[in-house]
């Protein structure tokens, strides 16, 4: 069975444009869960889709949005980039159901620079 | 948010030593997972607990879920150097949804 798969692996922005990272989860599974993770920060939870419906949400600024579409990939855009949006995005597939007994996997992440 | 403790924050080790790390939390979790970064690359599932007391084993790896549901303990035996990498803890806590909490990560390293 496939993995997680993220693109693009890197990406050079400029402050004031923005950027739209693709995240297609294992096969079957419903939940992408999308995380910021900086050397300072840590993993930090920014969103998660479940049947195209955001489901839970971080504490991130308007700026960062996603989706989620019909085969379960997932799309996590954000606006008017930061240089301190500069990170590691990652995302987290999984069922999304029964969270007593789920398990998210990790695609390789997309590697954000914002000059 | 939650927070999980997770500790020691790094640690300097020789080849053939074990390790051991830990996470701590306020509230009762109901899954604790264990997973390892390098490099980047994302982090990488080792070791899923879904019950009180459950011991689970991964090669030389090892981990429990604590009996009062709020900690849980990686274990490494016979270090090499491929261990080195950044671990993480991460657990879901009843009701609230789907969404997972992350400790701040133990970063090893294995001196040959």
């Amino acid at each position: 069975k496939a993995g997680v798969t993220q693109t693009p692996r890197y990406l050079i922005k400029t402050r004031g444009q923005q950027v739209t990272l693709s995240c297609s989860p294992i096969s079957g599974h419903r939940s992408v869960s999308w995380y910021q993770q900086t050397p300072g920060q840590g993993l930090q939870f920014l969103f998660e889709y479940f049947s195209e419906t955001q489901r839970n949400k971080g504490n991130f600024p308007g700026r960062f949005s996603g989706r989620q579409f019909s085969n379960s990939r997932s799309e996590m855009n954000v606006s008017t980039l930061e240089l301190g949006d500069s990170a590691l995005y990652l995302c987290a597939s999984s069922t999304g159901l029964a969270v007593s007994t789920d398990t998210q996997y990790f695609g390789p992440g997309t590697r954000l620079t914002v000059l | 948010g939650q927070q999980l403790n997770q500790s020691p924050q790094s640690m300097f080790i020789q080849e053939g030593e074990d390790v051991s790390m830990n996470c701590t939390s306020s509230s009762i979790f109901n899954t604790w997972l264990w997973y390892k970064q390098e490099p980047g690359e994302g982090p990488v599932l080792l070791i899923a607990l879904y019950k009180a007391g459950e011991l689970t084993s991964n090669g030389r790896l090892t981990a429990q879920f604590g009996i009062t549901r709020k900690d849980s303990f990686l274990n490494i035996s016979a270090s090499i150097p491929s261990d080195v990498g950044i671990y993480f803890c991460a657990g879901s806590i009843p009701n609230t949804g789907n969404q997972f909490y992350f400790g701040t990560g133990t970063s090893l390293t294995v001196i040959p």
